[in-house]
């Protein structure tokens, strides 16, 4: 089956600095790509959608400045978190869909960040 | 705006008892609905999905659900639950397959199964 895998699996960083989290279509390429964010025991909140090669569509009340995502190819997007601080303490998970093939998106196994 | 809700955050069942987790959805269209179950720090695995055709999806590890238009319902139920199944069960709704617009997700199922 399709295989989406995010990296790192968790990270832990200073408050004020920035952290880039990579999505990957392993054996797939992947149109769209989605980021969404999860606190402790609640649901996932969509944060943004990316399509390759352009600029990511964001929620109503996500920082585009502060979370910037790019999907420079077919099988990778990137999140960055800048300037992190601890209430951007989260579950970070990306799912992608692909070009060909299922009408449905695949989901990575996420990224805990803890900003200290 | 489509909303999903799952009115029991907790269900504690016996292991080998049936199970069933309920999802409501508020969607315009048809809608595009999906059960993913999460493990405590991983991922989501999807369950089942339902499209169009059949109301009575099969999925994997033994679990179905049902669409039911006339109650905006999308319940997933299993027979004889495992140990293995406790985890955290979430519904979603999407827009087109949940391809093009990410999906929304109900607030989750915590299952406990108990021995």
């Amino acid at each position: 089956g399709a295989v989406v895998s995010q990296h790192p699996s968790w990270v832990i960083c200073k408050s004020g600095t920035s952290v880039k989290i990579e999505c990957r279509s392993l054996d797939f390429q992947a149109t769209t790509m989605f980021w969404y964010r999860q606190f402790p025991k609640q649901s996932l909140m969509l944060m943004a959608t990316s399509n390759e090669g352009s600029k990511a569509t964001y929620e109503q009340g996500v920082e585009k400045d502060k979370f910037l995502i790019n999907h420079a190819s077919l099988t990778l997007s990137t999140l960055t978190v800048t300037s992190a601080h601890p209430e951007d303490s989260s579950f970070y998970i990306c799912s992608a869909r692909a070009v060909q093939g299922l009408d449905y998106a695949f989901f990575g196994q996420g990224t805990r960040l803890t900003v200290v | 705006a489509q909303s999903v809700t799952q009115p029991d955050i907790h269900i504690t069942v016996s292991e080998g008892a049936s199970l069933e987790l309920r999802c409501n959805y508020s969607y315009g269209a048809t809608p595009y609905l999906f059960w993913y179950v999460q493990s405590p720090g991983q991922g989501l695995q999807l369950l089942l999905k339902y499209f169009s055709g059949d109301t009575l999806v099969q999925g994997i590890k033994g679990f179905e659900a049902e669409f039911k238009r006339s109650q905006s319902s999308f319940n997933l139920r299993k027979p004889s639950v495992h140990w293995s199944d406790a985890a955290e069960y979430f519904c979603a709704v999407g827009h087109s397959g949940g391809g093009a617009d990410g999906l929304t997700f109900g607030k989750g199922t915590h299952l406990i199964i108990q021995p």
